[in-house]
């Protein structure tokens, strides 16, 4: 089955830039996508399609796809960041949906 | 607005049946295929089943092909998922979620299953 790996974890000051780095087999062939989750709630979308934000997301958030890494950028970062994110993608070869291992954002 | 609800969860014998359902409301919903999505404890999402938005088609995780089905009814705006055979290892928050080209657009808030003796 297709996997994709994310570092556990990621720390990031206040005001500075985190980035989040997506892993899979030939994953520059798929659309990926990524969830923030805070504890106790629900998974929310916050980059579509590689590079597209849904309406509400701010512009902070930003996605990037180049050959085998997908990343998810979050700029300047605030409190209220902190959470686990997760990247998916559709694998056409099972026609199954799969999500990465997914990293805890820490804010110091 | 979007608002998806689901209902159901309880604590279940493994081999018992129980039958969750996801209340959809706020967008059309005869025009969105639905995902059923699960998170188990301290553990990521995992993707569950998919149903075409006219209940034709039928997409299930490799985890759950043969216990589980999914359907719908659209003149009820609501989603199932019917759970066969429960097993301890299917213990879980499970989110209806609705599809948006290949990835999961709006959630619910979730409903808890707990399989137990």
């Amino acid at each position: 089955s297709y996997v994709l790996t994310q570092p556990p974890s990621v720390s990031v000051a206040p005001g500075q830039t985190a980035t989040i780095i997506c892993g899979g087999n030939n994953i520059g062939s798929k659309r990926v996508h990524w969830y923030q989750q805070k504890p106790g709630q629900a998974p929310v979308l916050v980059v579509y399609d590689d590079t597209d934000r849904p309406s509400g997301i701010p512009d902070r958030f930003s996605g990037f796809h180049s050959g085998n890494t997908a990343t998810l950028t979050i700029s300047r970062a605030e409190d209220g960041d902190e959470a686990d994110y997760y990247c998916q993608v559709w694998d056409s070869s099972s026609d199954h949906y799969v999500f990465g291992t997914g990293t805890k954002v820490t804010v110091l | 607005q979007v608002q998806l609800v689901e209902s159901g969860g309880d604590v279940v014998q493994p081999g018992r049946s129980l039958r969750l359902s996801c209340a959809a409301s706020g967008f059309t919903f005869t025009s969105y295929a639905m995902h059923w999505v699960r998170q188990a404890p301290g553990k990521g999402p995992e993707w569950v089943a998919l149903i075409s938005n006219d209940g034709v088609n039928k997409f299930y995780a490799d985890s759950v092909k043969g216990r589980f089905i999914i359907s719908r009814d659209n003149s009820k705006n609501t989603l199932y998922l019917q759970m066969n055979g429960p097993r301890t290892e299917d213990t879980a928050v499970y989110y209806c979620a609705t599809d948006s080209r290949r990835h999961f657009d709006r959630w619910g808030q979730g409903t808890l299953v707990t399989v137990s003796s």
